[in-house]
């Protein structure tokens, strides 16, 4: 079975100042993706990035880029240039290739502040 | 992108009836779709994953007897409370499994519904 850990239950960052979330996970599977998703106040959940593991190069979207470390199972997000709309709860996710489930961190529930 | 519509929104019912929950994959064909149950502030908890024409998967601990799931086609997905009781109280989110617009596996969230049994 996947785990995923978030240690990072609450965090906050000033406007336009940069920010990162951890996000470990294990798993004995070669080929899987990983995902965080935004969660904001109305619920409804995001897609921010996504990364293949067989890739070794890190993901970026935007402001969003990820530090993808497979050996070490840790896939951090970076946001860069926070705005007050980046306020919300991220979810880490593992998603298993064959059967599609995925297995979501506890979050982290970040506030941009003015 | 593609898009996952939930209906309803929210809703509100007696405790002792049954509530249906419609998942929607609006512009592609999902093969798999999954139902999450999500307490405040807490993370998502995978019910079941449902594929087409064929039984829905619970996780251990969900009842099926209780959560009646049904994919009908590669669009449709329907989640079923029976007898729903205030503990039932929950947001439930779906989810389907796609591809992006350059092949990417991934899955879509539908908005999730709001359900409170009084």
């Amino acid at each position: 079975a996947q785990t995923v850990t978030q240690s990072q239950p609450e965090m906050s960052v000033q406007e336009a100042e940069t920010v990162t979330l951890s996000c470990t996970y294990d798993t004995s599977e070669n080929n899987y993706y990983l995902f965080w998703y935004k969660q904001p106040p109305s619920r409804q959940m995001i897609l921010v990035i996504r990364q293949e593991a067989y890739k070794q190069q890190n993901a970026m979207e935007n402001r969003f880029s990820v530090n993808f470390q497979k050996a070490a199972k840790s896939f951090s997000l970076k946001i860069s240039d926070s705005q007050l709309g980046d306020t919300a709860m991220y979810f880490c996710a593992f998603m298993n290739t064959n059967a599609g489930k995925s297995t979501f961190g506890d979050g982290t529930t970040l506030t941009v502040k003015p | 992108g593609a898009v996952v519509s939930q209906h309803p929104s929210w809703v509100i019912c007696k405790s002792g009836t049954s509530v249906k929950i419609e998942c929607r994959s609006l512009d592609f064909q999902a093969t798999t779709m999954f139902w999450y149950r999500q307490f405040p502030k807490q993370s998502l908890m995978l019910m079941a994953t449902s594929n087409e024409g064929s039984k829905a998967t619970y996780e251990q601990g969900v009842e099926k007897d209780k959560f009646l799931i049904n994919h009908a086609s590669l669009t449709l997905s329907t989640l079923t409370v029976t007898s729903a009781h205030p503990e039932d109280s929950s947001f439930y989110i779906c989810s389907a499994r796609g591809l992006t617009s350059g092949g990417s596996d991934t899955q879509y969230f539908g908005p999730g519904t709001r359900l409170t049994v009084l």
